[in-house]
């Protein structure tokens, strides 16, 4: 099975910040990951698809990269509504998710 | 625009078993991967496995082998997701969740339903 590892695992930034969060596969999934992000008692919501693949009507503030083993998103400049997990998830074998990264706001 | 609806929450006991709806609306149905999510209290997300109604057979996590049967029913465009032997750790909040609907989207997980809460308890 293809194991997700995320990191880090909480951060806080303030408001403005250029943030970024790492998933690392423990095998290729070339271009198969996808991002989203979970807010306290609401279901996930997908951000990127396709590694890099903005949904629609997502902020372009966030953006993801990678490719092959390594994966990052980035939010260019965290805003307020940003607070919640964020989690990875490949699905170049069946399904698996990252074990999330909880951001907070200063 | 596509919705999922889920069952209302459950309370079961140890051993049992428990059998959750997801009810699609706004787009088709059967061509589309409809898979299962669970979220214990304060963790993360979990894959349980999917279906494609038009092929009919699903795929399983390897941990829900023998003990998860998922599975549609196209007049109606629902998706069920029936677990067995039920544990106290089972308790979960779970979602179901359809692919995106262009290509490129396919395999990541577009749509939610609401969730449902499905407590194990003596």
């Amino acid at each position: 099975d293809i194991q997700m590892t995320q990191s880090p695992s909480t951060l806080s930034a303030s408001v403005g910040d250029r943030v970024t969060i790492t998933c690392r596969a423990s095998q290729s999934i070339s271009s198969w990951l996808a991002w989203y992000q979970q807010k306290p008692g609401k279901a996930p919501k997908l951000l990127i698809y396709k590694a890099s693949s903005l949904e629609s009507g997502v902020p372009s503030r966030f953006s993801g990269s990678g490719s092959g083993t390594e994966f990052t998103l980035t939010i260019s400049s965290l805003q307020p509504d940003d607070f919640g997990t964020y989690y990875c998830q490949q699905y170049d074998s069946y399904w698996t998710f990252g074990q999330g990264t909880k951001v907070e706001i200063k | 625009q596509v919705q999922l609806v889920q069952s209302g929450a459950e309370v079961k006991r140890p051993g049992s078993s428990v059998k959750v709806s997801c009810k699609a609306s706004g787009g088709s149905f059967s061509s589309y991967s409809f898979n299962w999510v669970r979220q214990a209290p304060g963790q993360g997300l979990e894959w349980m496995g999917r279906i494609i109604p038009i092929f009919g057979k699903p795929n399983y996590a390897r941990k829900f082998q023998g003990r998860l049967t998922l599975s549609a029913d196209d007049s109606t465009k629902t998706t069920y997701m029936e677990l067995n032997t039920l544990r106290s750790d089972d308790t979960a909040v779970y979602y179901c969740a359809r692919d995106g609907s262009s290509a490129a989207a396919a395999g990541a997980l577009s749509f939610w339903g609401q969730g449902t809460l499905v407590t194990v308890s003596a």
